[in-house]
């Protein structure tokens, strides 16, 4: 089983739209959570971190479920700019656990 | 601005060569990674260190090399026994505290012919 496994996409939705991502991870001691995003052919960069709780930042809700082991990311009102990978990334001890994302495309 | 510089940001050599990628931070950050991305895959860690003087391997250390002599600096040679060094070779650093995401350079894009 893979250390983290997201649908690939891609996703294809019109502005305006609601659109979720679901992550599940295998290490059940992984201890912190983060969503990143990637625009093609550049660095990724930290979205948000991902709470117990579950945490929200403007358009953008963060839930995990450590008993199910699954993160999700819910992005409200898409932008065209919202266009990109979303990385689903769990903290292991001392490392981040990077899976292949989720490929996101809003359109006009 | 605090941040993490990679150069270059394109990098050409031939097969056999041995080559540096630079990676500084001035974050004040304790640790530092490198991670390779290849088309269509995940990030993979090479290797990483939590303090000067020190680092450890990450899942494919083979045919790369590392030193940290300086907390800015964190270099990464990949050596001709690399079998397949074309690829994107992100550099990142964090606070050592847990919790702590990461924040990354540009990237370099290394070609090898």
């Amino acid at each position: 089983r893979k250390e983290v496994e997201q649908d690939p996409g891609p996703f294809n939705v019109p502005e305006g739209a609601t659109v979720a991502f679901n992550c599940t991870y295998s290490n059940s001691a992984s201890q912190s959570f983060f969503w990143y995003r990637q625009d093609c052919r550049k660095e990724p960069k930290l979205l948000m971190s991902v709470y117990s709780s579950g945490n929200e930042d403007g358009r953008f809700t963060a839930q995990l479920n450590r008993a199910s082991q699954y993160i999700s990311l819910l992005i409200r009102d898409s932008k065209l700019s919202d266009s990109a990978t979303y990385l689903c990334v769990p903290q292991v001890s001392d490392k981040l656990i990077f899976g292949t994302g989720t490929r996101l495309q809003v359109f006009p | 601005d605090g941040g993490i510089t990679q150069s270059p940001k394109y990098l050409f050599r031939k097969e056999g060569q041995n080559v540096t990628l630079s990676c500084e931070q001035n974050l004040n950050h304790d640790a530092m990674y490198w991670y390779r991305q290849d088309p269509g895959q995940g990030l993979r860690l090479i290797y990483y260190s939590q303090i000067v003087n020190d680092f450890q391997k990450g899942d494919i250390a083979e045919g790369y090399s590392v030193s940290r002599e300086k907390k800015e600096s964190f270099p990464l040679t990949v050596t001709s026994a690399q079998k397949n060094p074309t690829a994107f070779y992100l550099c990142a650093s964090s606070k050592r505290e847990g919790r702590s995401p990461l924040h990354f350079g540009n990237g370099t894009r290394l070609t090898v012919t």
